[in-house]
């Protein structure tokens, strides 16, 4: 299907898993994004990347480490899962052009995901 | 460093009444500025955004938004408010000359449309 997916859509997990959020997109973007969406913070971003195999911290990096292979994918992992990472996740994805700043930015569904 | 202010998480109007969203913006040069909406268990999606062209944007579903320079505002209105607007709306911005697209968003208002 075109456009930007997330997988899985819920999940719940314990303290100290590994989680992985997965993303993928059908535009070829050059930006991808991953958003942390939590009640009277709006969407805090957490790590981009401008193309493949560049990334950098957002404003809440801290518990995550994400990777970009290949333009199209971009997960995003907590590698020691904690009640405060409970959130809703969103992957989100935009050209690149001369302007960047004023390019579009298209998001996925979202993933839920509870930490017990 | 940039940020935004929602002025009201929560705003509630009558079908057919006039919707004011407000948005205020710090930044020492205007930043691109946006709006997104989000309806129940969705992503975000783009409402309207201004870039540098008019100061009044117009956006999908009849909204509008009018970058206003000297009040460091970019408010967002419709003029007749449908039952289907209720949802979520947040305001952005994005810096110029750099800053890699990235985006700064404010903390909500969620609509509510009454009947």
């Amino acid at each position: 299907d075109a456009g930007i997916t997330q997988s899985p859509r819920y999940k719940i997990t314990e303290t100290g898993r590994q989680v992985t959020l997965m993303c993928h997109q059908t535009w070829s973007h050059s930006y991808m994004f991953w958003y942390r969406q939590d009640l009277g913070h709006g969407l805090r971003l957490i790590y981009y990347s401008a193309a493949a195999d560049i990334t950098d911290k957002g404003e809440v990096p801290d518990g995550y480490v994400v990777s970009r292979s290949k333009t199209e994918n971009f997960p995003l992992t907590l590698e020691s899962a904690t009640r405060s990472q409970t959130s809703v996740y969103f992957c989100a994805s935009s050209e690149s052009r001369v302007l960047a700043g004023e390019n579009e930015q298209f998001f996925g569904p979202g993933t839920r995901l509870t930490v017990l | 460093a940039q940020s935004v202010t929602q002025l009201g998480s929560h705003v509630s109007v009558s079908e057919g009444a006039l919707v004011l969203l407000r948005c205020n913006y710090s930044s020492s040069v205007p930043p691109y500025l946006f709006w997104y909406v989000q309806y129940p268990n969705q992503g975000l999606q783009l409402l309207l955004k201004y870039t540098s062209a008019a100061t009044l944007v117009k956006g999908i579903n009849g909204f509008e938004a009018e970058f206003k320079k000297s009040e460091t505002s970019f408010h967002l209105t419709k003029p007749s408010a449908h039952m289907s607007d209720a949802a979520e709306y947040f305001c952005a911005v994005s810096p110029r000359g750099g800053g890699g697209n990235k985006l700064t968003f404010g903390t909500g208002t969620q609509l509510k449309v009454e009947l």
